[in-house]
């Protein structure tokens, strides 16, 4: 079957550059964020999420920013390698949810 | 993968027959969920549990019903299996205010 990275936007990028990938949302009430990664073939697996009394948070090679007065949230990787190359989505939690609501996601591809 | 089963993984089936997907997990959430993704569509929410026999319809419920008797399993069911339906199906768990688990998902094929 087709792949789910077929139709998203994609970003290209050089083994060990930094990666930014990027998310407006729609929701002023939301107040917790997550990031995922898809792999092809798997399901998406939790990278890093961030709540909003915070505007940044890292984890290993991780950097999730939210700018809370345009809506909008990145994912920056850094030094990215082959193993990164995935589908990467947002998603956005109103305050007290329980049904996140996720964007369509980044196909992003790392050239060795 | 916060010990989250789906089974089958890979289901060929045909149009008109009934079809179950399964959802296991041993993380105790109290949330469960089934989504559908296509290309050009993303994560698209069906159906999902917030306890034990309490189930709620999703935005793409129609044609789909769903099953929880127990905190650990989830079914999804096709009642009459059709090609629009022919999709990956993924579960996931979780908690409020928390992050979502998924599994590996399922690739249901309908001819």
């Amino acid at each position: 079957g087709e792949s789910v990275g077929l139709h998203l936007p994609t970003l290209s990028v050089q083994e060990g550059d930094n990666s930014i990938i990027n998310c407006a949302y729609s929701n002023s009430a939301s107040d917790y964020f997550i990031w995922y990664k898809q792999e092809s073939g798997k399901g998406p697996q939790f990278i890093i999420d961030i709540r909003s009394n915070m505007d940044k948070r890292q984890g290993q090679r991780v950097t999730v920013l939210l700018n809370k007065t345009v809506k909008h949230l990145s994912l920056q990787i850094a030094a990215t390698q082959p193993g990164d190359s995935a589908v990467y989505f947002c998603a956005e939690n109103p305050g007290g949810s329980y049904i996140p609501t996720f964007g369509r996601g980044t196909s992003l591809i790392v050239h060795p | 993968d916060a010990g989250i089963t789906q089974s089958p993984r890979h289901k060929v089936t045909e149009t008109g027959t009934p079809v179950t997907l399964r959802c296991h997990q041993t993380e105790n959430h109290r949330y469960m969920y089934w989504y559908r993704q296509d290309p050009g569509h993303g994560l698209r929410l069906i159906h999902y549990s917030y306890g034990v026999k309490d189930t709620d319809k999703g935005e793409v419920s129609d044609g789909y019903s769903v099953s929880r008797s127990k905190t650990e399993d989830f079914l999804l069911t096709l009642e009459s299996a059709t090609s629009s339906q022919t999709s990956v199906y993924f579960c996931a768990t979780g908690n409020r205010g928390d992050t979502q688990y998924f599994g590996p998902g399922t690739r249901l094929t309908v001819l």
